[in-house]
């Protein structure tokens, strides 16, 4: 069965040093997710991708964090300058269509947990 | 801003007996989701509810969604202990289907 991977699953980093989360969506599907979970609080939206741009962007995105899909099968987020508050799980998530179905659910990845110390 | 809240937040019953979350916003959203987490892994969708008053069933899981699209519930039949874990209501926006998350319920079945 088709999954959306994440690499690595855990990630340590000195504060100020730039990070790069990697996920791989399921090969034919169009929109792409990134969710950040901080330990004991809700997953929380980051940002949208669809059509090589982004779609939509929380008040977290901020200009320390980009996202791009260099090859057609990556799709990653980029923290520039890392604070000690971007520890969390930081989730992918990939759609196949926005069609209106109960079944076209959008399918999250293992995760990356990310340390910044 | 569209916010979703869970109640109860912890909920510890024992094997057999029956519960019940519930899911509230003041929202409408297009749709509104179920999903279970483990520990140090993602969500894994459990339903989607689509229509006001929709009724969907999964085993021992019954999942509601409200007349007016803004509140959900999922009721669990004879717990078991392989129910245990995080429970998570979500809302489906209309902006490319971002997914809003509740905080969750954390249940816990014990045997």
């Amino acid at each position: 069965e088709p999954e959306v991977t994440q690499t690595p699953s855990h990630q340590v980093t000195q504060m100020g040093q730039e990070v790069i989360l990697r996920c791989v969506p399921i090969s034919n599907h169009l929109y792409f997710y990134w969710y950040r979970q901080i330990l004991g609080q809700k997953v929380e939206f980051l940002v949208s991708f669809y059509n090589n741009e982004i779609s939509e962007k929380s008040e977290i995105f901020d200009d320390q964090f980009s996202v791009e899909r260099p090859d057609g099968s990556n799709f990653t987020l980029k923290i520039r300058s890392t604070k000690l508050e971007d520890s969390a799980m930081y989730f992918c998530a990939s759609r196949k269509s926005l069609a209106a179905s109960s079944y076209n659910e959008q399918f999250f990845g293992p995760g990356t947990r990310l340390t910044v110390l | 801003t569209q916010l979703l809240e869970q109640s109860p937040q912890f909920l510890s019953i024992q094997e057999g007996e029956n519960l019940t979350v519930y899911c509230n916003s003041s929202s409408v959203f297009s749709s509104l989701q179920w999903y279970r987490q483990e520990p140090g892994e993602g969500p894994v969708l459990l339903v989607t509810v689509v229509t006001g008053g929709e009724v969907k069933k999964l085993k021992r899981l019954t999942f509601q969604f409200g007349d007016a699209r803004k509140d959900s519930s999922l009721h669990i039949t004879a717990a078991q202990t392989g129910d245990t874990g995080l429970y998570l209501c979500a809302g489906v926006t209309t902006s490319y289907d971002k997914v809003i998350f509740g905080p969750g319920t954390s249940l816990s079945v014990i045997p």
